[in-house]
């Protein structure tokens, strides 16, 4: 079976340009994670949604991010404007209904923002 | 909120000893994971515990519940090179927002 796909795998921008980043969780799979590894802060959940409803943005650092999941099967985490301070690598998580907590990754987004 | 403590940061040990880390919370887990994560990859899940002094197995790798819930440990028995990356611990109590310890990084030496 195929995991949680990510595209694209590196992504390189310049400064206020917006940035889209994808996610096709596991099939069958209720739940959607995105988070945000750096060395400094490691891993940060920044949303989640269950049933393709967002459950708790509470994550995100500020406005210019923005998440969406119109279907079961995809999910994009927005950067508008970027900035350098968001280079950092992104992950999306799925999980089945049961059991919630057992999430499972994809390869990530290593995001650049020059 | 929720912190974890994980410890140690790094580990340097020789092929085939035996690897032992673990992860502390300020608050009760009802819920234990542990990921490895390979470089430029995605962190894999290796062990979940759901269940105060369980103790679960995953090849040469053993994770136990700590029963005070607030702690966890991940044992790595006779260490070969493919054992290599950062551990993470992850916990969570009831809702599905895990929380993640600091990760242990790993290197073998031959």
């Amino acid at each position: 079976d195929a995991g949680v796909i990510q595209s694209p795998r590196h992504e390189v921008t310049e400064m206020g340009q917006e940035v889209t980043l994808r996610c096709k969780p596991i099939s069958g799979h209720n739940s959607l994670f995105w988070y945000r590894q750096t060395m400094m802060r490691g891993l940060e959940l920044l949303i989640y949604f269950n049933n393709n409803v967002p459950i708790d943005d509470s994550g995100m650092p500020e406005d210019r991010f923005s998440a969406k999941m119109p279907n079961a099967s995809f999910s994009t985490l927005k950067i508008q404007p970027s900035e350098p301070r968001d280079s950092a690598v992104y992950f999306c998580a799925s999980s089945p209904w049961t059991p919630w907590n057992e999430q499972f990754f994809g390869p990530g987004t290593r995001l650049t923002v020059l | 909120g929720q912190q974890l403590n994980q410890s140690p940061q790094s580990m340097f040990i020789q092929e085939g000893e035996d690897v032992s880390m673990n992860c502390t919370s300020s608050s009760i887990f009802n819920t234990w994971l542990w990921y490895k994560q390979d470089p430029g990859e995605g962190p894999v899940l290796l062990i979940a515990l759901y269940k105060a002094g369980e103790l679960t197995s995953n090849g040469r790798l053993t994770a136990q519940f700590g029963i005070t819930r607030k702690d966890s440990f991940l044992n790595i028995s006779a260490s070969i090179p493919s054992d290599v990356g950062i551990y993470f611990c992850a916990g969570s109590w009831g809702a599905q927002k895990l929380v993640f310890g600091q990760g242990t990084r790993l290197t073998i030496n031959p």
